[in-house]
Order: structure tokens, then sequence, then C-alpha cells
């Protein structure tokens, strides 16, 4: 299957900074990636997709200006926590299906927020 | 609507014992792809299964098969001789295209030495 990486794996932060986490797709052109959030010992929840070359779809509920999604080229997406607070750390995880059925997912970053 | 059901929120099983997962499916597509995720410890989503709507035939995959039955709607996972590595959460989803998958809530495996 696809490959697909994020970066870092694990943050670290204050309350109030920022924080970017890169999704590559290595082995395929992700014109579509997504992004999750995963809360402890809960399922996953799409929080926005990904498209490049324009504007994320973010899913109902979600800040779209706390969290932006930068979708540059065929093989990065990042999303950016701005001012992050407590209750954004969770498990950050990114897929791409490369246009097939199938998404693959990264393996995840784990942000928490002191 | 879509959506995913996984009633069993966690499993015990002995090594060597088999274990069956269940996931049951709402969806009014008649297009639809069904999905396993196995998720270790380390977080990572790991594809272990992709079956279509208009593919009802059973799939073994060494220790792994599945059994989908469009009639009730489920898609369960079986685990033939379950070892300690198998222990994981699981997750069921539910996908009319490339977009929009839609995930169970997972079962928790645990399986003791």
């Amino acid at each position: 299957g696809a490959v697909v990486s994020q970066h870092p794996s694990r943050v670290i932060c204050k309350s109030g900074t920022s924080v970017k986490i890169e999704c590559r797709s290595l082995d395929f052109q992700a014109t579509t990636m997504f992004w999750y959030r995963q809360f402890p010992k809960q399922s996953l929840m799409l929080m926005a997709t990904s498209n490049e070359g324009s504007k994320a779809t973010y899913e109902q509920g979600v800040e779209k200006d706390k969290f932006l999604i930068n979708h540059a080229s065929l093989t990065l997406s990042t999303l950016t926590v701005t001012s992050a607070h407590p209750e954004d750390s969770s498990f950050y995880i990114c897929s791409s299906s490369g246009g097939a059925e199938t998404q693959y997912f990264g393996p995840g970053t784990r942000l928490l927020v002191l | 609507a879509q959506k995913v059901t996984q009633a069993q929120t966690e499993i015990s099983v002995v090594e060597k014992e088999d274990v069956t997962l269940d996931c049951v499916y709402e969806t009014r597509d008649t297009t639809y792809y069904l999905f396993w995720y196995k998720q270790p410890p380390s977080g990572e989503l790991v594809f272990l299964i992709r079956r279509n709507s208009f593919d009802e035939q059973n799939e073994i995959s060494g220790r792994y098969s599945w059994n989908f039955q469009k009639s009730t709607s489920s898609f369960n996972f079986t685990i033939t001789a379950s070892q300690v590595v198998d222990s994981a959460v699981y997750f069921c989803a539910l996908s009319s295209g490339a977009n929009n998958l839609f995930f169970g809530t997972g079962t928790r495996l645990t399986v003791i030495p």
C-alpha cells in the first residue's frame, strides 16, 4: 500500500504557542489528504479534507482559523494548531488515498499542550 | 446517514484461542466499501482489508478471515489461533468512495499469553 509519513511523531508545547504537523506521501501523488483527531480510547474523527491547490474542507465543529491546513504540493499537507490549549492535546493522524478507495494512514503525531 | 457499530468495546482471549470481532454498518448507498484497520499501541493505523459492496465472498489471509453478509449488514473479522502480537485496537470503517471514511468506535483486543 501507499506510504504516508508524519512529522513530528511527538510534540510538547506551551499553551498559546502554535504547532505545525507535516504529512507527506512518499510514493504517490496525493491530491487529497485527510486529517483526523483521536482522543484517548476514542475513535478517529475526521477534521478536514485537504485538497492540493485549494482550500481545505472542514467538518462541522472544527474551527478553520484554529486548525490551519495547507496543501501546497502533491506530496505535502500541513496542519497548524494555532494558539494551542490543553484541550487540543490529542493524537493527530493524516491519511491519503492516492485517488483509490483505500486510505493509508501516517504514523500519527501525539500533541501535548501544557 | 452512514454508521458503523462495533458493539464489543474490549475483548480478552488467551493465546491460541480464536476470536471474532463484530462490525455492523448502516448506509443508504448501493456502492460502498468496508474496511478493517489495526491500531497497535504505537498508534499507527494499519490497513488490513477492503471489501466492496458487490463482493460478498469471504476472504482469508493467513490467520485472518472476514465474513461479509449484506443481508445482516455485517462485516465480521476473525483471528484464528490468536497471538500476543494481535493485541491492538481494531477499527471497522465504511466509505462510499475515497472520501468520508466513517469509523466504528473500535474493539480493544488483548491476547493473554
